[in-house]
């Protein structure tokens, strides 16, 4: 299986700050990446798909890049509404594995 | 409006089984591919099983495989799990979800999940 790696595991950020998650593949997976966030007792939603696609309805201060075994997902500017898990998933080769999460939370 | 909901988790010992329901609506069930995911309590995510639009592929993840079975009713729009030889760690919410077209894994639409407890 491909093992999937995300860090850092906690963040501490301000409003407005920039901030920066990288996950890792074990392999290399192409583009097939997708990043999801999870706020507590809440489902998750997509909001990356393909590495650097955005999904519908997802506001613009999020983008993804990389290629191959190492991805990025950035917020441009932190908003109240983005203090929340963050999970990396590769969905290039089955089982789908997901990245064991980034917890985004107010400094 | 896509709408997923689940039905069928509970309390099961261990050993026991449990089938799974996910009604669907609001989309084309029948030419969309589908997912099983689930939640530890406080845990991550984890991909449980995928099947095609015609039931003619299924996948399943090591932890599951020989334990869990996929499939679908395109007629009646739902999509089930049944789980059989049931451990503690199979404890989770178990999430039924319709990924993005052509994929089996990048999921843009979840269900409420329904939350399966694995105990004596």
């Amino acid at each position: 299986d491909i093992q999937m790696t995300q860090s850092p595991s906690t963040l501490s950020a301000s409003v407005g700050d920039r901030v920066t998650i990288t996950c890792r593949a074990s392999q290399s997976i192409n583009t097939w990446l997708a990043w999801y966030q999870q706020k507590p007792g809440k489902i998750p939603r997509l909001l990356i798909y393909k590495a650097s696609n955005l999904e519908s309805g997802v506001p613009s201060r999020f983008s993804g890049s990389g290629s191959g075994t190492e991805f990025t997902l950035t917020i441009s500017s932190l908003q109240p509404d983005d203090f929340a898990t963050y999970y990396c998933q590769q969905y290039n080769t089955y089982s789908f594995t997901f990245g064991p999460g980034t917890k985004v939370d107010i400094k | 409006e896509v709408q997923l909901l689940e039905s069928g988790g509970g309390l099961v010992q261990p050993g026991g089984s449990v089938r799974l329901s996910c009604a669907a609506s609001g989309f084309t069930f029948g030419s969309s591919r589908m997912t099983w995911l689930r939640q530890a309590p406080g845990k991550g995510l984890e991909w449980v099983s995928s099947i095609s639009s015609s039931s003619d592929t299924t996948y399943y993840a090591d932890s599951v495989k020989g334990r869990f079975a996929v499939s679908r009713d395109n007629s009646k729009n739902t999509l089930f799990l049944e789980m059989s030889s049931l451990r503690a760690e199979d404890t989770a919410l178990y999430y039924c979800a319709k990924p993005i077209t052509g994929s089996y894994g990048a999921v843009n639409y979840w269900g409420q999940g329904t939350l399966v407890t694995v105990s004596s």
